[in-house]
Parts: structure tokens; C-alpha cells; sequence
């Protein structure tokens, strides 16, 4: 069964860092390009970026680039979202997302975590 | 990035009505357009993709169609557990949108 595990979330002044963490299990997690999306509380989804297989495809939402950063580390069966310079408008719940295939280009994300919430506030 | 305009943001139908959802897009996305289905306090579930196949273990009510720029998501017999919100997506060039989403409410 595939399973998605975000964490490091929280309450963060804006300004400062934090980085989001999923674990995946269940699939071979290097054969797959992986998401983060977000969804601000009673709002809709908006992407924040995509990584693919290898990382050597990686896309960002324009209200993220420069800011965020994503990786993975396939070893370890995980991806990370590096947010720096949080703003009011990144408070969200983060959710990590599986691609159905190994690059950014086409989708679906079949599979989704549970997320985790960021709050932005001084 | 290709803005996705969906509609209508919400919607309010009887159990058994057919329900139908559109999304446009800016520019010529093919069939790269996907539809999930989010309830309250839920991630979002893929329900359809590639514009209008259906993905494995859901119900058969639920369909779609269209390619190019103009997509349609349909409901043929709306059941109580469909409420819910729905968006569609589109993956271009690295760049992934959600539509705004549509609110799903019984009459």
C-alpha cells in the first residue's frame, strides 16, 4: 500500500525558514517524480512544485520560486520542500503527492499524504 | 504558466441529477487535464485522467471528456457521498494548475 507521511509542520514567524519532510513506503519512490501541493484553509489547491525521478527536472509555482526548494534523497525514500523567507500567504497545509510517472511533464498525482499544516505568524 | 478556468464554483443538485462540471484552458493542453474530488478534511482523490479515463476502483458514474482547451467532468446519477469539491489540473512544461474548484451541494 502506498504511503505518504508529510512532517515539519508548525507555527513560524514570518521571515525564518522551515522544511517539510515525506516519507514514502509502499512503491519504489525513485521510479516516480513527486509533488508538494498546498491548500490555504477553506481555499483551493494551488501546485508549489514538482521534482522528477532523478531530480534533474524540477518546477516551481511563481509564488515559490526563488524561495522554496525542493529535493529528495531516493535513498532514503524521502522528499523535502526547503522554505525560506516564509510570508503570511505560505500558511497552508502541505501535502505531498506521488506522479504516476517518472517525469513533470504529465501527471497524474495518484496518490496523496494526509499534510501538514504551516502557519505563518508573528 | 496555462490559467484553467473552471465552472461553476458551485453547484447545488438533487440526488439522481446529472451534474456537469467544465474546465477551459488558456492554450492547447492536449488530454494533459485530470480531475480529483477532495471531501472536507480529506487530500484530494484522482478520479479521472488523461482528460477522460477513469481511474482504477471508481465509480463508473463519473466521467470525462474533452481535449484541446475545453474539457467537461460529468456525474450521470449525482449520489449522496459525491459531495464534495472538485478540481481539474493540468501539467505543461513543468508547471502544474488546479482549476478554482467546483462545491458540490444536495438539494
Amino acid at each position: 500500500e502506498v504511503q505518504l507521511v508529510e512532517s515539519g509542520g508548525g507555527l513560524v514567524q514570518p521571515g525564518r525558514s522551515l522544511r517539510l519532510s515525506c516519507a514514502a513506503s509502499g512503491f519504489t519512490f525513485a521510479d516516480y517524480a513527486m509533488h508538494w501541493v498546498r491548500q490555504a484553509p477553506g481555499k483551493g489547491l494551488e501546485w508549489v512544485s514538482g521534482i522528477s525521478w532523478n531530480g534533474g527536472s524540477i518546477g516551481y509555482a511563481v509564488s515559490v520560486k526563488g524561495r522554496f526548494t525542493i529535493s529528495r534523497n531516493n535513498a532514503k525514500n524521502s522528499l523535502y520542500l526547503q522554505m525560506n523567507n516564509l510570508r503570511a500567504e505560505d500558511a497552508a497545509f502541505y501535502y505531498c503527492a506521488k506522479d504516476r510517472y517518472f517525469d513533470l511533464n504529465r501527471g497524474p498525482n495518484d496518490h496523496w499524504g494526509r499534510g501538514t499544516l504551516v502557519t505563518v505568524s508573528s | 504558466d496555462i490559467q484553467m478556468t473552471q465552472s461553476p464554483s458551485s453547484l447545488s443538485a438533487s440526488v439522481g441529477d446529472r451534474v456537469t462540471i467544465t474546465c477551459q484552458a488558456r492554450q492547447d493542453i492536449n488530454n494533459n487535464l485530470n480531475w480529483y474530488q477532495q471531501k472536507p478534511g480529506k487530500a484530494p482523490k484522482l478520479l479521472i485522467y488523461d482528460a477522460s479515463n477513469l481511474e482504477t476502483g471508481v465509480p463508473s458514474r463519473f466521467s470525462g471528456s474533452g481535449s484541446g482547451t475545453d474539457f467537461t467532468f460529468t456525474i450521470s446519477s449525482l449520489q449522496p457521498e459525491d459531495i464534495a469539491t472538485y478540481y481539474c489540473q493540468q501539467f505543461d512544461n513543468f508547471v502544474v494548475t488546479f482549476g478554482q474548484g467546483t462545491r458540490l451541494e444536495i438539494k
